[in-house]
């Protein structure tokens, strides 16, 4: 079955403690992002990545770190997660940054930060 | 900037009412234009999509109509059912990065 995955799907941590969130996709595509959902904001775009080794920053990249070594994978990295980082996070993927591409999102994590 | 406005929620709806969803983008050129849905619980999945003015996207009983001269792309459903209840969001799309610009989103909720 073609899909994006995340991992874990709940977190809770405290302040100051890395954690990695993890997304794979099985379906080949060149690009992938992360969002985050907050109430009343939507969703906004973390990082993103057009290929392998390329990463860039979306709208609201800080405190955040990314990295792209293989085509499926796409970790999210928080070095030192702050209470304004809980939040609802989206992984999504799609074959490529064309004009009419869909994007596949994964189920989301859940990340509560004390 | 570019951006997306979605109107304020949640609606609330009795079955089989007619559904609006007002959606208003800004954008430099002209975006490829989005309806996903979020089901409680779970990702965001495409509802529907329109690349092009005039295009109208079109899916399980919901439409949307590209319209360049409002720079609207407003959500309907001719009879909701209680499984459309879910959060709504509309979003535009730079093709050139790749990033899409989403609205805040509106909560349907559709009682029986």
């Amino acid at each position: 079955e073609a899909q994006v995955t995340q991992n874990p799907r709940y977190l809770i941590t405290v302040t100051g403690k890395k954690l990695t969130v993890t997304c794979s996709q099985n379906m080949n595509h060149e690009y992938m992002s992360w969002y985050r959902q907050d109430p009343g904001l939507g969703l906004r775009q973390i990082y993103y990545s057009m290929n392998v080794e390329v990463t860039d920053k979306g709208d609201v990249p800080e405190g955040y770190k990314v990295s792209r070594k293989e085509k499926r994978n796409f970790p999210l990295i928080l070095e030192s997660p702050s209470p304004n980082q809980t939040s609802l996070y989206f992984c999504a993927s799609s074959p490529y940054p064309g004009f009419q591409e869909t994007q596949y999102f994964g189920p989301g994590t859940r990340l509560l930060v004390l | 900037g570019d951006s997306v406005t979605q109107m304020e929620g949640p609606v609330t709806l009795s079955e089989e009412a007619f559904l609006t969803i007002n959606c208003t983008y800004t954008a430099t050129g002209y975006p490829s234009l989005f309806w996903y849905v979020q089901y409680p619980g779970e990702g965001l999945q495409l509802l529907l999509k329109a690349t092009k003015a005039d295009d109208k996207g079109s899916n399980k009983g919901f439409e949307a109509t590209y319209r360049k001269e409002t720079t609207s792309f407003h959500l309907e459903k001719g009879s909701v059912q209680v499984s459309d209840s879910a959060v709504y969001f509309c979003a535009s799309y730079l093709g050139n990065t790749g990033k899409l610009i989403f609205g805040q989103g509106t909560t349907l909720q559709v009682k029986p």
